[in-house]
């Protein structure tokens, strides 16, 4: 049974530590998207790819968040410095572009203090 | 732009009555549609989805959405309530012509179940 798998499952870290979250869509999966889930934003878009290449960051805080495909099986999201507002759910989505459908992963929960 | 809304933020039922969650949609083409549900410190999972075809679909856990595009909605039922239904839902759609485009998500709705 394919699925997304993210790592780590939980993270605590003090405000202005560098936070690195990954992702691992299922395997041909040609697009990939990051979530945030907050109580009182609901679900944000952060980023998402497709075919590896970026095609819409827009959602991120440039001066401290950034996203990457090193190659297919990996996505990262990255966050520095951290801060207390950053505190949240991520998830990683992957998908086929031509479907419509998204599979998420388990999220990070993210504890910026 | 596309916008989903979800009527009602909570909805309780009693075990084994009916579940009805509205979802309308504001696009003029009929988008993909697609209802997901997350069960506490869990991701999102896909409970079924409308492309096209038959306007009744039916996914997992006995759950079943219709696509009416007069209404512009595609509200999410099931028969009867069971206790591990209790979770939060969320109807999303796609824009048709732009295939896999991010989806806009409805702020969801809570499901509570009363034994």
């Amino acid at each position: 049974d394919a699925r997304v798998t993210q790592t780590p499952r939980h993270k605590v870290t003090e405000m202005g530590q560098e936070v690195t979250m990954r992702c691992q869509p299922i395997l041909g999966h040609n697009t990939v998207f990051w979530y945030r889930q907050t109580m009182m934003q609901g679900l944000e878009l952060l980023a998402y790819f497709r075919n590896r290449a970026p095609l819409d960051d827009s959602g991120m805080p440039k001066d401290r968040f950034s996203a990457e495909m090193p190659d297919a099986t990996l996505a990262t999201l990255k966050i520095q410095p951290s801060e207390p507002r950053d505190s949240a759910v991520y998830f990683c989505a992957s998908g086929f572009f031509e479907r419509g459908e998204q599979y998420f992963g388990p999220g990070t929960r993210l504890t910026v203090t | 732009a596309q916008s989903v809304t979800q009527l009602g933020s909570h909805v309780s039922v009693s075990e084994g009555a009916l579940v009805l969650l509205r979802c309308n949609y504001s696009s003029s083409v009929p988008p993909y549609l697609f209802w997901y549900v997350q069960y506490p410190n869990q991701g999102l999972q896909l409970l079924l989805k409308y492309t096209t075809g038959a306007t009744l679909v039916k996914g997992i856990n006995g759950f079943e959405a219709e696509f009416k595009k007069s209404e512009t909605s595609f509200h999410l039922t099931k028969p009867s309530a069971h206790m591990s239904d209790a979770a939060e839902y969320f109807c999303a759609v796609s824009d048709r012509d732009s295939g896999n485009t991010p989806l806009v998500f409805g702020k969801g709705t809570r499901l509570s179940v009363i034994a």
